[in-house]
């Protein structure tokens, strides 16, 4: 199956700072999500993103799909952006599973 | 009101026993699935419904059975409950790829098997 390795494993920011995730992919995707689990474990869509690019407030995404990857940026980071980052990816013409990341475990310190 | 809705939040139960865990969405979704995700954080899908039929069953075992009643719906029962089994399992739901689409999960449901 298709293999999804995100980097870094953990990162550590001090509020205010930017921040770039990265997620590899080893297939074509028709389908690609990133996600945040708060501390409280509720886990937020932040983008659908197989191609091109997207922004919504400070956070926006990029993915080269011909290049197989992925990237989140986080500008200004605050204290509520701590957490869990996963990057998901659906291929093989299934819009009915997705493959997991292992996340980026982020924290943003005041 | 809450999109995605799962109850209960919290279960502890012995070895052996049989459970179920519900889930109800009011997003209007065709497509509803159930994730595990381990004590690492790892989420993995065990099952996809679309409009009531099983779409994705990923090699989980017989005594999980999920039950579809309707597209907002849908329930996991767990028989003979493993220590393996403690996990936190979501439940979410998604509507046809367009240019909104993403899944919305619902806030997890943590079993605890003793």
């Amino acid at each position: 199956g298709i293999q999804v390795e995100q980097s870094p494993p953990d990162l550590i920011l001090q509020e205010g700072a930017n921040s770039t995730l990265r997620c590899n992919f080893s297939d074509s995707v028709n389908n690609l999500q990133w996600f945040h689990q708060n501390p409280w474990g509720q886990l937020i869509n932040l983008f659908y993103i197989p191609s091109g690019t997207k922004q919504n407030g400070r956070l926006s995404a990029t993915t080269v799909a011909t290049e197989r990857y992925s990237l989140l940026y986080i500008s200004s980071s605050q204290t509520t952006d701590s957490g869990v980052y996963f990057c998901a990816v659906g291929s093989g013409g299934s819009n009915y599973k997705l493959t997991f990341g292992k996340g980026t475990l982020l924290t943003v310190n005041p | 009101d809450t999109a995605v809705s799962q109850t209960p939040k919290y279960l502890v139960t012995q070895m052996g026993n049989d459970k179920s865990i519900k889930c109800e969405q009011n997003l209007g979704h065709d497509t509803m699935y159930w994730y595990k995700q381990d004590s690492k954080k790892f989420l993995k899908i065990m099952f996809s419904y679309n409009n009531k039929e099983l779409i994705i069953n990923e090699t989980v075992p017989n005594r999980f059975s999920p039950k579809s009643p309707d597209k907002a719906h849908l329930n996991l029962h767990i028989n003979s409950l493993e220590l393996g089994d403690s996990a936190v399992y979501f439940c979410a739901s998604s509507q046809l790829l367009g240019p909104n689409y993403g899944y919305t999960f619902g806030s997890g449901t943590r079993l605890t098997v003793v």
